[in-house]
């Protein structure tokens, strides 16, 4: 069965710092990998995907994320953190097999202090 | 502009009503989906569609109900068998389901009971 897990409720960061959202995940055969944004009261907002390729993923608005399949892992990055990052951030996995269907883990949200 | 549309965005239900959430899109998306967000608990399924005509249950899917007779909408309601349905509900659509597409969302309807 499918499951992606993101092991921290929240994450604490001050601005101008380098920013990581992990997330791991379990799939059967190979995955396909996302990043969503949601902002207070907004919907999803997709940020970057991975599906195959180079492991490192450039997304919108300075993320990306790198995959490690050995690890499992696709966390979530950014060099230098903004005020106007802070939000609930989720991470996404469907796999090739088992009919496509997207899990989405239970979101983990950043806060950046000025 | 492409995108989904939810209404409407916020919605006050007596107890034993029925309401009807609409989602509308104008992207030519085969696929939709609805979601349940509560906090702390992520992103729950409760209906999705592929194709007009269709639609299978999600993992949520007891107190809620769908149509999809035209490719553009995919409205929920919410029966008065739900006994808890206070909650922030998304609805997303993707091109043909093969896991590989990112979802769009629209900006979510919440519901409140009274």
């Amino acid at each position: 069965a499918q499951s992606v897990a993101q092991p921290e409720d929240q994450v604490n960061v001050a601005e101008g710092n380098p920013l990581t959202v992990k997330c791991t995940y379990s799939v059967s055969g190979n995955p396909y990998l996302f990043w969503y944004v949601q902002y207070p009261n907004r919907g999803l907002q997709f940020l970057l995907k991975y599906i195959t390729g180079d492991n490192l993923v450039k997304g919108s608005y300075g993320f990306e994320a790198e995959f490690n399949k050995s690890q499992t892992s696709f966390h979530l990055k950014k060099p230098s953190a903004l005020v106007s990052d802070s939000a609930l951030y989720f991470c996404a996995v469907s796999g090739n097999t088992g009919g496509f269907k997207t899990i989405f883990g239970a979101g983990t949200r950043l806060f950046v202090k000025a | 502009d492409g995108g989904i549309t939810q209404s409407p965005k916020y919605l006050f239900r007596k107890e034993g009503q029925n309401v009807t959430l609409s989602c509308e899109q104008n992207l030519n998306h085969d696929a939709m989906y609805w979601y349940r967000q509560d906090p702390g608990q992520g992103l729950r399924l409760i209906y999705y569609s592929q194709i007009v005509n269709d639609f299978q249950k999600g993992d949520i899917a007891e107190g809620y109900s769908v149509s999809r007779e035209k490719k553009e909408s995919f409205p929920l309601t919410v029966t008065s068998a739900q006994k808890n349905p206070t909650a922030f509900y998304l609805c997303a659509s993707s091109p043909p389901e093969r896991g590989i597409y990112g979802y769009t969302f629209g900006s979510g309807t919440r519901l409140t009971v009274v």
